[in-house]
């Protein structure tokens, strides 16, 4: 079975500083990944999602962007953060076909100051 | 555009009683329907998958219902217990193989 790991699982910062979230997956060859966002309070906004290595694909204009540089790895970056980067991230994956389980990690709950 | 919604919001129900949570689309042109359940501060954990040609899955005390001509999907629970105190969400995978959340339901189960 598939799993996902996700760190840091938390991660306060300034305004303009930047960011680096990581995610890799286990168990499972050419994933599909995701990157999802969740406000307080709210569901969940997909942010970008990626077929195969070096394949991007973005969901929403923001101050965020997405890189694949191995086929387990996933990683959501900023250059400079915004107040409104504040939220709770969680990557996900699942087999190729997309007819399957999405599985989630543990999230990483940022905080900009 | 695929718009999930989920009824009720919130939910509070004394332990054992049985419930049943709501999740409407707008769109059946659907792949899969998935329900989720996550823990405060938590990931998200699957519970259901229904693929579109099902019509209902069951877990031991879960029981999800899809009926996609009219957009919806129901998720019982049998003699809930504290522990199943979280929030549950409802997500289908569209035409392009994204999956769309409701904006969940957080159950309270009171001892």
């Amino acid at each position: 079975s598939q799993t996902i790991h996700q760190w840091p699982a938390t991660l306060v910062q300034p305004v303009g500083s930047p960011l680096s979230l990581e995610c890799t997956v286990e168990g499972t060859s050419n994933p599909n990944l995701y990157w999802y966002r969740q406000a307080a309070g709210r569901g969940l906004q997909l942010l970008f999602y990626s077929v195969g290595i070096g394949q991007i694909s973005s969901e929403v204009p923001q101050n965020l962007s997405a890189s694949r540089p191995q086929d387990r790895q996933f990683i959501l970056s900023s250059k400079k953060l915004l107040l409104s980067d504040s939220g709770f991230y969680l990557c996900a994956g699942d087999r190729a076909s997309g007819a399957n389980v999405l599985t989630f990690g543990a999230g990483s709950r940022l905080t900009v100051l | 555009k695929q718009e999930v919604t989920q009824i009720p919001a919130a939910l509070s129900v004394p332990e054992g009683e049985n419930l049943v949570l709501n999740c409407s689309f707008t769109d059946s042109a659907i792949y899969n329907l998935q329900w989720f359940r996550q823990d405060p501060g938590k990931g998200l954990t699957s519970l259901l998958l229904i693929q579109s040609s099902q019509r209902e899955q069951t877990s031991g005390r879960l029981n999800a219902s899809l009926d996609k001509s009219s957009g919806r999907s129901t998720l019982y629970i049998a003699a809930s217990q504290p522990g199943d105190s979280a929030t549950y969400l409802c997500a289908v995978r569209d035409s392009s193989y994204k999956l769309i959340f409701g904006s969940g339901t957080r159950l309270l189960v009171r001892p």
